[in-house]
């Protein structure tokens, strides 16, 4: 299996719901991203946690970080139609000199 | 500030043919990163590059594929002879101080 493994890879939920994603990795990282997607489109930045953080917030984002079991998740909550897109946690690896690596991503389907 | 450049959007080659992606950084970066997508796939790293260095291909294939970035004008992937298994979408990543990256919108490489 792969640095940056998230799970599930498809997830389809109503409006208004919440949207839970998470990622696993296998080395020490400085710090791990989270990503969106559109279909056909280039990526975009969402949250960045370093490796001393537990938790941070944006907006509706929530993103949590846990170092000793190698795992973070993304919280999308009040979900909206527009939040559908693919999600990717991305690794920093310590010894990556600063290439990130990415995982499969999570397939996010809010319906209207 | 335009954020990342890459052109074309969309490339279609026949086999055999060199395809050239190009990719201006953000004013002021001076770190670009190239990442392949394949479809319903994440993201893998290719290379590393500053100003008129390398610093990491370990990403790269070990042929038909070069990167550069020269002390003037964008960043060029060089694909030569392309083959099917080439088409993807090419994604350049550009940071200031190697971390926090700004992904352009990609170039979709068709080889027919």
């Amino acid at each position: 299996s792969q640095q940056g493994e998230e799970d599930p890879q498809a997830l389809s939920i109503q409006e208004g719901e919440n949207a839970t994603m998470n990622c696993s990795y296998k080395t020490s990282i400085n710090n791990l991203q989270w990503y969106r997607q559109n279909s056909g489109r280039g990526l975009v930045h969402l949250i960045l946690i370093r490796s001393n953080e537990r938790e941070k917030h944006s907006g509706r984002l929530r993103v949590t970080l846990d170092t000793s079991k190698k795992s973070s998740s993304l919280l999308i909550t009040a979900s909206r139609a527009a939040d559908t897109a693919s999600y990717f946690c991305a690794t920093d690896e310590e010894t990556s000199g600063s290439r990130l690596t990415f995982g499969e991503g999570t397939q996010l389907t809010v319906n209207p | 500030n335009a954020g990342v450049m890459q052109n074309p959007r969309h490339l279609v080659r026949r086999r055999g043919q060199e395809a050239r992606l190009r990719c201006s950084p953000m004013k002021g970066h001076s770190h670009v990163y190239w990442y392949r997508q394949l479809p319903e796939e994440g993201l893998k790293f290719m290379v590393y590059l500053q100003k008129e260095n390398i610093i990491d291909e370990s990403g790269m294939p070990k042929e038909r594929f070069s990167a550069e970035f020269p002390k003037e004008g964008p960043s060029i992937l060089r694909i030569q002879q392309v083959v099917r298994g080439d088409s993807a979408a090419y994604f350049c990543a550009s940071s200031l101080l190697a971390a926090g990256y700004t992904f352009g919108s990609g170039t979709r490489l068709t080889v027919v």
